[in-house]
């Protein structure tokens, strides 16, 4: 395995339509992040899988937002009814899931969302 | 609550010779993990280094170090022999450990830094 993969890497759309973009972490790796990442800023957090489950989300994540990890494998993060302020690099990182500060994230190279 | 600031939004380094960016952090954890990745222009972002804030020796993985000082809560990163491959964007993070704490990652702004031929 080679890594955190992502797909689309670059998806441009009107405003008003649905997206969603796929995310494929390493393979032993149990947990699985979302982060958004705007132009000339650090990434921000979205959401949070541990295996299957949704264990946190950001107040970034609107309701037009859903994240999924069906099978605790591959995830999927959807937006709906897009706006020009989506307009933004969405970040997949996966990790180990060993607990603690140690558990290093590895992420993907992204998905870049232009909404025009 | 967490935050990350680097003070330094572009640097810049003759190739061969060492830079250091600045990262500074505040947390009321005693228990946390700094981290540096680095972002090229195509987008992904690559781990570097990671520092434990019970490790009383500095990371150095490669060219790349860490110079941790937690009386100062700043966590640097050194870059000795600069490459033209390192013109990239650093980013300073930080993961506190606290019960119930998901792991997710705090960035902080990010510097630019171009070697120089």
């Amino acid at each position: 395995d080679t890594g955190v993969s992502q797909d689309p890497r670059h998806k441009i759309t009107k405003r008003g339509q649905n997206v969603t973009f796929r995310c494929d972490p390493i393979s032993e790796h149990n947990r699985l992040y979302w982060y958004r990442q705007t132009l000339g800023q650090g990434p921000e957090f979205l959401t949070y899988f541990q295996n299957e489950a949704q264990l946190e989300k950001s107040r970034l994540l609107s309701d037009r937002f859903s994240a999924e990890r069906p099978k605790g494998s591959f995830s999927t993060l959807e937006i709906q009814r897009t706006e020009q302020g989506d307009s933004a690099m969405y970040l997949c990182a996966s990790s180990l899931g060993l607990g603690g500060e140690t558990d290093t994230q590895y992420f993907g190279p992204g998905t870049r969302l232009t909404v025009l | 609550a967490q935050k990350i600031t680097q003070t330094q939004p572009g640097m810049f380094v003759q190739e061969k010779e060492a830079v250091t960016l600045d990262c500074t952090y505040d947390t009321s954890d005693q228990s946390y993990g700094l981290f540096w990745y680095k972002q090229p222009s195509s987008g992904e972002m690559i781990f570097l280094i990671y520092q434990g804030s019970y490790d009383e020796q500095n990371a150095t993985e490669g060219r790349y170090s860490l110079n941790f000082q937690k009386a100062r809560k700043s966590a640097n990163l050194v870059i000795s022999a600069s490459q033209l491959g390192d013109s990239a964007m650093y980013f300073c993070a930080m993961r506190e450990r606290r019960a119930g704490n998901t792991g997710k990652l705090i960035f902080g702004q990010g510097t630019t830094l171009q070697v120089k031929p």
